[in-house]
Protein backbone atom coordinates (compact mmCIF):
# COMPACT_ATOMS: atom_id res chain seq x y z
CA UNK A 1 0.00 0.00 0.00
CA UNK A 2 0.86 3.58 -0.08
CA UNK A 3 3.00 4.85 2.68
CA UNK A 4 3.50 8.28 4.28
CA UNK A 5 6.03 9.31 6.69
CA UNK A 6 6.86 12.50 8.28
CA UNK A 7 10.27 12.93 10.48
CA UNK A 8 10.27 14.41 13.15
CA UNK A 9 7.55 12.20 15.10
CA UNK A 10 7.94 14.91 17.83
CA UNK A 11 9.60 18.22 18.25
CA UNK A 12 9.99 20.39 21.37
CA UNK A 13 11.39 23.93 20.37
CA UNK A 14 11.74 27.70 22.28
CA UNK A 15 9.75 30.42 21.11
CA UNK A 16 10.95 32.40 18.34
CA UNK A 17 12.74 29.71 16.85
CA UNK A 18 11.99 27.97 13.29
CA UNK A 19 10.82 24.25 12.80
CA UNK A 20 11.03 22.00 9.39
CA UNK A 21 8.70 19.30 8.91
CA UNK A 22 9.06 16.54 6.71
CA UNK A 23 6.59 14.74 4.54
CA UNK A 24 7.65 12.01 2.24
CA UNK A 25 5.85 9.66 -0.11
CA UNK A 26 7.68 6.34 0.06
CA UNK A 27 6.23 4.10 -2.77
CA UNK A 28 4.90 6.52 -4.98
CA UNK A 29 5.19 9.69 -6.99
CA UNK A 30 2.58 12.40 -5.57
CA UNK A 31 1.84 15.80 -7.03
CA UNK A 32 -0.04 16.74 -4.65
CA UNK A 33 0.34 17.13 -0.92
CA UNK A 34 -2.02 18.65 1.43
CA UNK A 35 -1.05 19.65 5.23
CA UNK A 36 -3.24 19.71 7.98
CA UNK A 37 -3.24 20.77 11.74
CA UNK A 38 -5.42 18.79 14.70
CA UNK A 39 -5.89 20.16 18.17
CA UNK A 40 -6.56 18.49 20.84
CA UNK A 41 -9.73 16.03 20.68
CA UNK A 42 -10.61 18.46 17.75
CA UNK A 43 -11.14 17.59 13.73
CA UNK A 44 -8.36 17.69 11.04
CA UNK A 45 -8.50 21.65 9.46
CA UNK A 46 -6.63 21.97 6.07
CA UNK A 47 -3.98 24.50 5.82
CA UNK A 48 -2.21 24.30 2.11
CA UNK A 49 -2.69 21.93 -0.66
CA UNK A 50 1.27 21.73 -1.85
CA UNK A 51 1.84 20.88 -5.42
CA UNK A 52 5.51 19.79 -6.89
CA UNK A 53 7.04 22.74 -8.79
CA UNK A 54 4.63 25.56 -8.19
CA UNK A 55 3.79 27.58 -4.62
CA UNK A 56 1.34 26.16 -2.23
CA UNK A 57 -2.22 27.24 -2.43
CA UNK A 58 -3.00 28.61 1.44
CA UNK A 59 -6.59 28.27 3.22
CA UNK A 60 -8.05 31.39 4.39
CA UNK A 61 -6.53 32.83 7.75
CA UNK A 62 -3.36 30.70 7.42
CA UNK A 63 -0.33 32.94 6.93
CA UNK A 64 1.89 31.96 4.66
CA UNK A 65 5.12 33.72 5.95
CA UNK A 66 4.46 31.99 8.61
CA UNK A 67 4.10 28.63 7.91
CA UNK A 68 6.22 28.13 4.46
CA UNK A 69 5.55 25.12 2.37
CA UNK A 70 8.33 23.58 -0.32
CA UNK A 71 7.55 21.33 -2.70
CA UNK A 72 10.31 20.58 -4.27
CA UNK A 73 10.07 17.01 -5.75
CA UNK A 74 7.67 14.65 -6.19
CA UNK A 75 8.27 12.52 -2.77
CA UNK A 76 9.38 14.99 -0.69
CA UNK A 77 7.24 18.22 0.88
CA UNK A 78 8.18 20.47 3.96
CA UNK A 79 6.38 22.57 6.38
CA UNK A 80 8.43 25.17 8.15
CA UNK A 81 6.83 27.45 11.01
CA UNK A 82 8.78 30.36 11.36
CA UNK A 83 9.35 32.17 14.79
CA UNK A 84 7.23 29.77 16.52
CA UNK A 85 4.84 30.69 19.48
CA UNK A 86 3.01 28.57 21.95
CA UNK A 87 0.14 28.81 20.09
CA UNK A 88 1.66 26.87 17.20
CA UNK A 89 1.97 23.86 19.54
CA UNK A 90 -0.42 21.38 17.35
CA UNK A 91 -0.29 18.02 15.78
CA UNK A 92 0.83 18.38 11.81
CA UNK A 93 -0.16 15.84 9.56
CA UNK A 94 0.18 15.71 5.75
CA UNK A 95 -1.59 13.50 2.81
CA UNK A 96 -0.42 12.77 -0.23
CA UNK A 97 -2.22 11.41 -3.50
CA UNK A 98 -1.41 9.73 -6.71
CA UNK A 99 -1.25 11.76 -9.46
CA UNK A 100 -4.89 11.20 -10.79
CA UNK A 101 -6.23 9.48 -7.65
CA UNK A 102 -9.05 10.67 -5.38
CA UNK A 103 -7.65 8.71 -2.27
CA UNK A 104 -5.29 10.53 0.43
CA UNK A 105 -2.81 8.60 2.16
CA UNK A 106 -2.19 10.37 5.50
CA UNK A 107 1.16 9.93 7.43
CA UNK A 108 1.78 9.77 11.04
CA UNK A 109 1.79 13.00 12.18
CA UNK A 110 4.21 15.60 14.13
CA UNK A 111 3.60 16.53 17.76
CA UNK A 112 5.13 20.39 17.86
CA UNK A 113 5.46 22.13 21.19
CA UNK A 114 6.69 25.35 21.49
CA UNK A 115 7.54 26.20 24.93
CA UNK B 1 -17.50 25.39 0.23
CA UNK B 2 -17.60 22.07 0.82
CA UNK B 3 -19.26 21.77 4.89
CA UNK B 4 -19.36 18.07 6.42
CA UNK B 5 -21.54 17.99 9.31
CA UNK B 6 -20.98 14.20 11.92
CA UNK B 7 -23.19 13.13 14.50
CA UNK B 8 -22.72 11.58 17.21
CA UNK B 9 -20.00 13.03 18.36
CA UNK B 10 -19.51 10.31 20.99
CA UNK B 11 -20.66 6.48 20.93
CA UNK B 12 -20.58 3.95 23.25
CA UNK B 13 -21.60 0.49 22.04
CA UNK B 14 -21.47 -3.15 23.96
CA UNK B 15 -18.71 -5.59 22.03
CA UNK B 16 -20.90 -7.37 19.52
CA UNK B 17 -23.11 -4.43 18.58
CA UNK B 18 -23.28 -2.45 15.54
CA UNK B 19 -22.29 0.77 15.48
CA UNK B 20 -23.56 3.43 13.09
CA UNK B 21 -22.04 6.73 12.23
CA UNK B 22 -23.67 9.29 10.19
CA UNK B 23 -22.86 12.78 7.77
CA UNK B 24 -24.11 15.07 5.63
CA UNK B 25 -22.47 17.47 3.11
CA UNK B 26 -23.40 20.70 1.50
CA UNK B 27 -21.93 20.25 -1.76
CA UNK B 28 -24.07 18.90 -4.37
CA UNK B 29 -20.64 18.84 -6.41
CA UNK B 30 -18.60 16.12 -4.24
CA UNK B 31 -18.53 12.78 -4.80
CA UNK B 32 -15.29 11.05 -3.31
CA UNK B 33 -16.63 9.84 0.39
CA UNK B 34 -14.09 8.09 2.23
CA UNK B 35 -13.60 7.28 6.34
CA UNK B 36 -10.67 7.45 8.57
CA UNK B 37 -9.81 5.39 11.74
CA UNK B 38 -7.81 7.70 14.19
CA UNK B 39 -5.83 6.38 17.04
CA UNK B 40 -4.83 8.57 19.57
CA UNK B 41 -1.49 9.96 18.60
CA UNK B 42 -1.37 8.51 14.80
CA UNK B 43 -2.61 9.95 11.71
CA UNK B 44 -5.83 9.09 9.98
CA UNK B 45 -6.36 5.40 8.11
CA UNK B 46 -8.08 4.85 5.44
CA UNK B 47 -10.65 2.10 6.38
CA UNK B 48 -13.26 2.47 3.81
CA UNK B 49 -14.53 5.07 0.44
CA UNK B 50 -16.99 5.48 -1.49
CA UNK B 51 -17.58 7.03 -4.76
CA UNK B 52 -20.93 8.78 -5.77
CA UNK B 53 -21.36 6.40 -8.94
CA UNK B 54 -22.64 3.86 -6.25
CA UNK B 55 -25.01 3.42 -3.32
CA UNK B 56 -23.39 0.78 -1.01
CA UNK B 57 -19.97 -0.61 -0.39
CA UNK B 58 -18.93 -3.27 1.87
CA UNK B 59 -15.44 -4.46 3.53
CA UNK B 60 -16.02 -7.45 5.91
CA UNK B 61 -17.94 -5.85 8.55
CA UNK B 62 -17.95 -2.49 7.62
CA UNK B 63 -20.18 -0.56 5.01
CA UNK B 64 -20.64 2.47 4.11
CA UNK B 65 -23.94 3.92 2.28
CA UNK B 66 -24.03 6.73 -0.01
CA UNK B 67 -27.49 8.73 -0.58
CA UNK B 68 -26.76 11.40 -2.53
CA UNK B 69 -30.50 13.11 -2.97
CA UNK B 70 -30.47 13.83 0.51
CA UNK B 71 -26.67 14.47 0.67
CA UNK B 72 -25.83 11.99 3.50
CA UNK B 73 -23.47 9.20 4.16
CA UNK B 74 -23.12 6.39 6.74
CA UNK B 75 -20.67 3.99 8.03
CA UNK B 76 -21.84 0.92 9.79
CA UNK B 77 -19.40 -1.11 12.18
CA UNK B 78 -21.30 -4.88 12.43
CA UNK B 79 -19.90 -6.74 15.47
CA UNK B 80 -18.09 -4.60 17.51
CA UNK B 81 -14.45 -5.29 19.18
CA UNK B 82 -12.84 -3.40 21.50
CA UNK B 83 -10.18 -2.84 18.56
CA UNK B 84 -12.73 -0.83 16.85
CA UNK B 85 -12.27 2.15 19.98
CA UNK B 86 -10.92 4.89 17.85
CA UNK B 87 -12.22 8.40 16.71
CA UNK B 88 -13.40 7.96 13.33
CA UNK B 89 -13.84 10.83 10.57
CA UNK B 90 -16.06 11.08 7.70
CA UNK B 91 -14.78 13.04 4.49
CA UNK B 92 -15.50 14.44 1.22
CA UNK B 93 -14.08 15.95 -1.46
CA UNK B 94 -14.99 18.03 -5.04
CA UNK B 95 -15.12 16.13 -8.27
CA UNK B 96 -11.36 16.75 -9.56
CA UNK B 97 -8.67 14.75 -8.24
CA UNK B 98 -5.83 15.71 -5.89
CA UNK B 99 -8.81 18.23 -3.82
CA UNK B 100 -8.08 18.76 -0.43
CA UNK B 101 -11.24 16.77 1.91
CA UNK B 102 -13.14 18.68 4.02
CA UNK B 103 -14.05 16.22 7.13
CA UNK B 104 -16.39 16.00 9.81
CA UNK B 105 -15.94 17.04 13.09
CA UNK B 106 -15.29 13.32 14.41
CA UNK B 107 -16.99 10.56 16.33
CA UNK B 108 -15.15 8.69 19.13
CA UNK B 109 -15.99 4.96 19.30
CA UNK B 110 -16.11 3.31 22.50
CA UNK B 111 -16.51 -0.75 22.44
CA UNK B 112 -16.98 -1.99 26.04
CA UNK B 113 -16.09 -5.88 26.40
Amino acid sequence: GAVVSQHPSRVICKSGTSVKIECRSLDFQATTMFWYRQFPKKSLMLMATSNEGSKATYEQGVEKDKFLINHASLTLSTLTVTSAHPEDSSFYICSATFPSGYEQFFGPGTRLTVL
Amino acid sequence: GENVEQHPSTLSVQEGDSAVIKCTYSDSASNYFPWYKQELGKGPQLIIDIRSNVGEKKDQRIAVTLNKTAKHFSLHITETQPEDSAVYFCAASSPQAGTALIFGKGTTLSVSS
